[in-house]
């Protein structure tokens, strides 16, 4: 079966500009989590959802972070008013349920480079 | 603030010989610690996991062990082979709020040579 999918794979955009990352779950799996993994770091957590709604955004670093799940499926981060800061991999992954022991299964994630 | 803190940042190993990385966490309420590994242009993968009620877990040539006290764990690769070169992250989840995001450590370059 398909593991959790991302796209795009690479994204190059100016400083400034709008951008929209898309994540498709694991077929099923109810919980969603989006992480950013900076160069030589481990993955930081943003945000979660559990169906359609965002159970925790704690980890969104300011208000230019956005992210949807309005079907319980697929999910968009979107981010406004990109800054070079905010250039590394964006990670999706998705678990069947929302549990402290539940799998989550990564996709392969987007890079962001921002100019 | 770094809740899990992940030694050593790289290590170079011989096939065959084992493999250790170590980590240390602050946060008593975490009740779950994944390790997880990383390919070049992948997402990182669960490769095995503990909870705290257990000193010791092993799955094939991975052992975890955890030292509760000392909030310490480890993981140990036996025999390692040339395909086990990969990033490595320990992680820990749940919290005072029973949430389930994972932190993770900086991550370990594990290179094994022939």
């Amino acid at each position: 079966g398909a593991g959790v999918s991302q796209t795009p794979s690479n994204k190059v955009t100016e400083k400034g500009k709008y951008v929209e990352l898309r994540c498709d779950p694991i077929s099923g799996h109810t919980a969603l989590y989006w992480y950013r993994q900076s160069l030589g770091q481990g993955p930081e957590f943003l945000i979660y959802f559990q169906g359609t709604g965002a159970a925790d955004d704690s980890g969104l670093p300011n208000d230019r972070f956005f992210a949807v799940r309005p079907e319980g499926s697929v999910s968009t981060l979107k981010i406004q008013r990109t800054e070079r800061g905010d250039s590394a991999v964006y990670l999706c992954a998705s678990s069947l349920i929302a549990g402290v022991q539940e799998t989550q299964y990564f996709g392969p994630g987007t890079r962001l480079l921002v100019l | 603030q770094q809740q899990v803190k992940q030694s050593p940042q790289s290590l170079i190993v011989q096939k065959g010989g084992i493999s250790i990385i170590n980590c240390a966490y602050e946060n008593t309420a975490f009740d779950y610690f994944p390790w997880y590994q990383q390919f070049p242009g992948k997402g990182p993968a669960l490769l095995i996991a503990i909870r705290p009620d257990v000193s010791e877990k092993k799955e094939g040539r991975f052992t975890i062990s955890f030292n509760k006290s000392a909030k310490q764990f480890s993981l140990h690769i036996m025999d390692s082979q040339p395909g086990d070169s990969a990033t490595y992250f320990c992680a820990a989840t749940g919290d005072d709020f029973g949430n389930e995001k994972l932190t993770f450590g900086t991550g370990t370059r594990l290179t094994i040579i022939p």
